[in-house]
């Protein structure tokens, strides 16, 4: 079990440009989380997926915001056109669909110039 | 909708003192209780959680909480600090939805420094 991974761990990029994340699950976990979390809050929901289907996307996600998992197993967080309130952490995490924990990756953290 | 409020953002004890994290949830259904810990920089480590089994629930690094559903609080304690505790935890709330539960809702969080 090498745990959830998260690619980059740190993103610092211009206002206006597009920036992609990425996040590896635990293997067997078909449930897959996107959270943020900006300073001196706790995460905030933004979408999942069940395999390769979306489920559920916050009213946080922008239409500048798209999540993908294309084949069930890694997902993508593309931001574009990013402004500075997109500067946060953003979080993955994974989980078996019926157990209801999560295990979360060490984040990406975006900052936007 | 299920919320979450943790009471003190900031809590400093003495190393060797009793650790008291406050946690409060709102739900309208049952719920599944979570506390995370985040060391700076970095993701969200699971200390312990809640799913309607025993209401005192044991977790890592000698931590425990306890769910009173009369009170809708699921407090963190540990009776002895350690300096290596200090890090931000997070109170977190699920609730079942068509079956299986999913999205998390986290408190603000509450800092613990560890004074020696």
């Amino acid at each position: 079990d090498t745990g959830v991974s998260q690619d980059p761990r740190h993103k610092i990029t211009k206002r206006g440009q597009n920036v992609t994340f990425r996040c590896d699950p635990i293997s067997e976990h078909n449930r897959l989380y996107w959270y943020r979390q900006t300073l001196g809050q706790g995460p905030e929901f933004l979408t999942y997926f069940q395999n390769e289907a979306q489920l559920e996307k916050s009213r946080l996600l922008s239409d500048r915001f798209s999540a993908e998992r294309p084949k069930g197993s890694f997902s993508t967080l593309e931001i574009q056109r990013t402004e500075q309130g997109d500067s946060a952490m953003y979080l993955c995490a994974s989980s078996l669909a019926q157990s209801g924990t999560q295990y979360f990756g060490p984040g990406t953290r975006l900052t936007v110039l | 909708a299920q919320s979450v409020t943790q009471l003190g953002s900031h809590v400093s004890v003495s190393e060797g003192a009793l650790v008291l994290l406050r946690c409060n949830y709102s739900s309208s259904v049952p719920p599944y209780l979570f506390w995370y810990v985040q060391y700076p920089n970095q993701g969200l480590q699971l200390l312990l959680k809640y799913t309607s089994a025993a209401t005192l629930v044991k977790g890592i690094n000698g931590f425990e909480a306890e769910f009173k559903k009369s009170e809708t609080s699921f407090h963190l304690t540990k009776p002895s600090a350690h300096m290596s505790d200090a890090a931000e935890y997070f109170c977190a709330v699920s609730v079942s939805s068509g079956g299986s539960n999913y999205k998390l809702t986290f408190g603000k969080g509450t800092l613990l420094t560890v004074n020696p």
